[in-house]
């Protein structure tokens, strides 16, 4: 079974800092991996899609990586404001249908 | 362009209370999921539609039921409600080209 993990489970920087939140899978045969961003209360709302064939997607401030060799996933946020604070999860797919998710990063940035 | 709309937003019943949250996308899309979020236990799906008149159990569909109406809505019901189903519920659905995940604002539910 496929196993999704995101550390650090919370981080808090302050304004204006470059960061890098992480997501390792255990299996390499993956379908795409995509990132999300869940504020308190609401939804989960896509931030990047990156599909088995790729290697980065980037959209604005935001940059994720995909190394399926080793089972890796990276979310580069730069300049951070505090309005990126939220929660942010990624999730794996096989066979297109089955989606595994990680627990998540919490990150607050400090003004 | 509403996308996945989800309702209610809120609903509290007892135990025992029977309820359906119904859910509509309005994106063409083909497949449909019910998910449950609990702190400390992340997303786990509860059944999924690959297509219109299919349905699957995923993770965790016991005390759940589902039906797909159409190719715009599916409907998730509890017959009979238990405090362990409190929870956030959340709908989601994907087009068949790229995969991509598109999540509704979510139905918050206590069961007392």
């Amino acid at each position: 079974k496929q196993e999704v993990t995101q550390i650090p489970a919370a981080l808090s920087v302050p304004e204006g800092e470059n960061l890098v939140l992480n997501c390792s899978f255990t299996d390499s045969a993956i379908y795409n991996l995509q990132w999300f961003r869940q504020d308190p209360g609401k939804g989960l709302t896509s931030l990047l899609l990156i599909q088995s064939s790729q290697r980065e997607q980037t959209s604005g401030r935001l940059n994720a990586s995909l190394d399926k060799s080793s089972g890796r996933s990276t979310l580069y946020i730069a300049a951070s404001q505090p309005g990126d604070s939220a929660t942010y999860l990624c999730a794996v797919s096989v066979n297109f249908n089955k989606f595994y998710f990680g627990s998540g990063t919490k990150l607050n940035v400090k003004p | 362009n509403a996308g996945v709309t989800q309702t209610p937003k809120f609903q509290v019943l007892k135990t025992g209370q029977s309820m359906t949250l119904q859910c509509a996308q309005d994106m063409n899309h083909n497949s449909m999921y019910w998910y449950r979020q609990d702190p400390g236990m992340g997303l786990r799906l509860i059944y999924y539609s690959a297509s219109e008149g299919t349905t699957d159990k995923g993770e965790v569909p016991n005390g759940y039921n589902v039906s797909r109406l159409n190719k715009r809505e599916f409907s998730l019901r509890l017959e009979s409600a238990a405090p362990s189903q409190t929870s956030v519920y959340f709908c989601a659905s994907i087009p068949q080209n790229t995969g991509e995940l598109f999540f509704g604002e979510g139905s918050r539910l206590t069961v007392l």
